[in-house]
């Protein structure tokens, strides 16, 4: 399968605890996204990386929140001293270079996360 | 602020019938326009990109338009079927400094009785 993976698929957590989420974009794809979406929403836009640079961040992304992308491929996201909050489903999505008009977004199965 | 609204929230029809999907935008400085599918605890996936400079695009059953004058989107299914049932969701692309990102709608649940 060559589509975006992310692991683990579903994590349940205790309030305080830290969480990690790892997200595979399509191979040679730079531009990697992630988003957040509770249950009955669309998805918000958390942050951007083009390669290995993270170049933009929402203000939903507190500091208790840090993403990473080591190297251009996988990507991590870290969410620490967890809030019943967090809740959500975290997607991960990947696009390849070229021009923004036409640039398609490839999501993943996404990970569930709970905080209890 | 851009702000993506879907209309209707949920949409129950028989099986066979053809339907449209309502979605608008609020800012018309968009790079493109993406209609995706969600099933039940699932990732999405992707149905129809249209660029800005395009009017439509259309997949197999599936048509969408773009009017970007009026901030309008549709997603126009023929011959609905039972698993066409998911939720719906339009996305508008949206400039950030080296790149995009996606502001999406709330989506439209689709359900297709048999």
């Amino acid at each position: 399968d060559t589509g975006v993976s992310q692991n683990p698929r579903h994590k349940i957590t205790k309030r305080g605890q830290n969480v990690t989420f790892r997200c595979d974009p399509i191979s040679e794809h730079n531009r990697l996204y992630w988003y957040r979406q509770t249950l009955g929403q669309g998805p918000e836009f958390l942050t951007y990386f083009q390669n290995e640079a993270q170049l933009e961040k929402s203000r939903l992304l507190s500091d208790r929140f840090s993403a990473e992308r080591p190297k251009g491929s996988f990507s991590t996201l870290e969410i620490q001293r967890t809030e019943q909050g967090d809740s959500a489903m975290y997607l991960c999505a990947s696009s390849p270079s070229g021009t923004l008009s036409y640039n398609e977004q490839f999501f993943g199965p996404g990970t569930r996360l709970t905080v209890l | 602020k851009q702000e993506v609204t879907q209309i209707p929230a949920a949409l129950s029809v028989p099986e066979g019938e053809n339907l449209v999907l309502n979605c608008s935008f609020t800012d018309s400085a968009i790079y493109n326009l993406q209609w995706f599918r969600q099933d039940p605890g699932k990732g999405l996936t992707s149905l129809l990109l249209i660029q800005s400079s395009q009017r439509e695009q259309t997949s197999g059953r599936l048509n969408a338009s773009l009017d970007k004058s009026s901030g309008r989107s549709t997603l126009y299914i023929a011959a609905s079927q039972p698993g066409d049932s998911a939720t719906y969701l339009c996305a508008v692309s949206l400039r950030v400094e080296y790149g995009n990102k996606l502001v999406f709608g709330a989506g439209t649940i689709l359900r297709v009785k048999s």
